[in-house]
């Protein structure tokens, strides 16, 4: 059964909404990451944590903030959403960070309209 | 800054033909450069194919391989012969060893289709 899950796998979302995307590993990794993709480009770290109730900034936090409850689980959230928000977006879970084997979830799939 | 390049798709290849997949890579601000390829199959998320850490080597996994190469800053996806199941999206993507840098910067995928 799939390690990392997403939820939901997809979701339509109105612009200045507030959207939440949740992820669950059961890898007991320490490290998670939220990713976008948008077509044509390269996934993008958004946020990441490597302890629980602590996050850390990645490559474009703007508009995103994360939350990590407990290990297991990694929240993204959009407080207000925003047209240029829409994306698939990736979680991912790693034993060590620095460039470790990724472990993905199947991704959630964000349409803001 | 860093950055990966790779072969723009989607690609449609015959069942039983040779591939290759091209990446290149920009590493100015990565000391230790690790190289991988993930695959995303259709439905699933991103899977680790293979991963190379020291330059030279080599890396394989299910028929595919690639190979480090620093002197041309390439990580080439090559595989003899491909099959129906190999129809994916492919990922390169680089990684830094150095303490403190979480970023793995990835290219944008070649979505890959092989025909019956």
């Amino acid at each position: 059964e799939a390690a990392v899950t997403q939820s939901p796998r997809s979701k339509v979302a109105v612009t200045g909404g507030k959207v939440t995307l949740s992820c669950h590993q059961t890898n007991n990794h320490d490290y998670m990451y939220w990713y976008r993709q948008d077509t044509g480009h390269g996934l993008r770290l958004i946020h990441y944590s490597y302890v629980a109730d602590s996050t850390e900034k990645g490559d474009i936090p703007d508009g995103y903030k994360a939350s990590r409850p407990s290990q297991e689980n990694f929240s993204l959230i959009l407080e207000l959403a925003s047209l240029s928000q829409t994306a698939v977006y990736f979680c991912a879970s790693s034993p060590q960070g620095r460039a470790e084997t990724l472990y993905f979830g199947s991704g959630t799939r964000l349409t803001v309209l | 800054g860093d950055s990966v390049t790779q072969t723009e798709g989607p690609v449609t290849v015959s069942e039983s033909e040779s591939l290759i997949i091209n990446c290149t890579y920009s590493a100015t601000s990565i000391a230790y450069p690790n190289l991988f390829w993930y695959v995303r199959y259709p439905g699933e998320g991103l899977q680790l194919l293979l991963k190379v850490i020291t330059a030279g080597q080599k890396g394989s996994s299910r028929g595919f391989e690639a190979t480090y190469n620093k002197e041309t800053t390439s990580f080439h996806l090559q595989k003899a012969s491909v099959q129906e199941s190999d129809s994916a999206v492919y990922y390169c993507a680089l990684g830094d060893r150095g303490y403190g840098n979480e970023k793995i910067t990835f290219g944008a995928g070649t979505k890959l289709t092989i025909k019956p």
